[in-house]
């Protein structure tokens, strides 16, 4: 079945160690996302990727690194820079183009505890 | 500038009883609006989506939705609530002027009593 894989569901990282949550589709969409949830703030924008090898910040980039080799990946790694990375991690992709209409199909989601 | 304000943080019905879930959108360019439906430590599913097609838009589960330009609103609705319902519901939009990015409101949550 095509869907978005993220891997993995749980992860618990001490304070200063860098971790990588995988993101994988096999929708064939252009565009991948990065997302964060926080209890009542909805969902923030980290990165997303139009195309292979190009991907942009979105509103909370700060502490976060991504990469885009494949079309089919998009990897979110959570540095020791970022100061509060607790949170619920969601990656989304969608068909690209100049339209607007393409709404995005989610992962699963990674949650992240830093301890 | 995109945005969407979802009035309500937390909506209590009974079972049996209507669904009314309420947002607002602003946004410089023609709009697409979404609803999705997150359950708890889950990925958001869509629930339902609006592109200047029919402005009375249907979704699966009984839910549908109507785009009101006047009154910049796209505010969800289901005549009979379910204890299946209840979950976290999230009102999005995405103008034509940033096709790539969409902006999500905070989030409704959904609570359905006996």
């Amino acid at each position: 079945d095509g869907g978005i894989t993220q891997s993995p569901k749980y992860l618990f990282r001490k304070e200063g160690q860098n971790v990588t949550l995988s993101c994988e589709q096999n929708l064939n969409h252009d565009a991948m996302y990065w997302y964060r949830q926080d209890p009542g703030q909805g969902l923030r924008l980290i990165y997303y990727s139009q195309i292979v090898n190009d991907f942009q910040k979105g509103d909370i980039a700060e502490g976060y690194s991504v990469s885009r080799e494949k079309k089919e990946s998009f990897p979110l790694t959570v540095t020791s820079a970022q100061k509060n990375p607790t949170a619920f991690y969601l990656c989304a992709s969608r068909t690209q183009g100049a339209s607007n209409t393409g709404e995005l199909f989610f992962g699963e989601g990674s949650r992240l505890t830093v301890l | 500038a995109q945005s969407v304000t979802q009035l309500d943080s937390h909506v209590s019905v009974s079972e049996g009883t209507p669904v009314l879930l309420r947002c607002n959108y602003s946004s410089s360019y023609s709009p697409s609006l979404f609803w999705y439906v997150q359950h708890p430590n889950k990925g958001l599913q869509l629930l339902l989506k609006y592109t200047s097609a029919a402005t009375l838009v249907k979704g699966i589960n009984g839910f549908e939705a109507e785009f009101k330009k006047s009154e910049t609103s796209f505010h969800l609705t289901k005549p009979s609530a379910h204890m299946s319902d209840a979950a976290e519901y999230f009102c999005v939009v995405s103008d034509s002027g940033t096709a790539s990015k969409l902006t999500f409101g905070t989030g409704t949550r959904l609570q359905v009593t006996l």
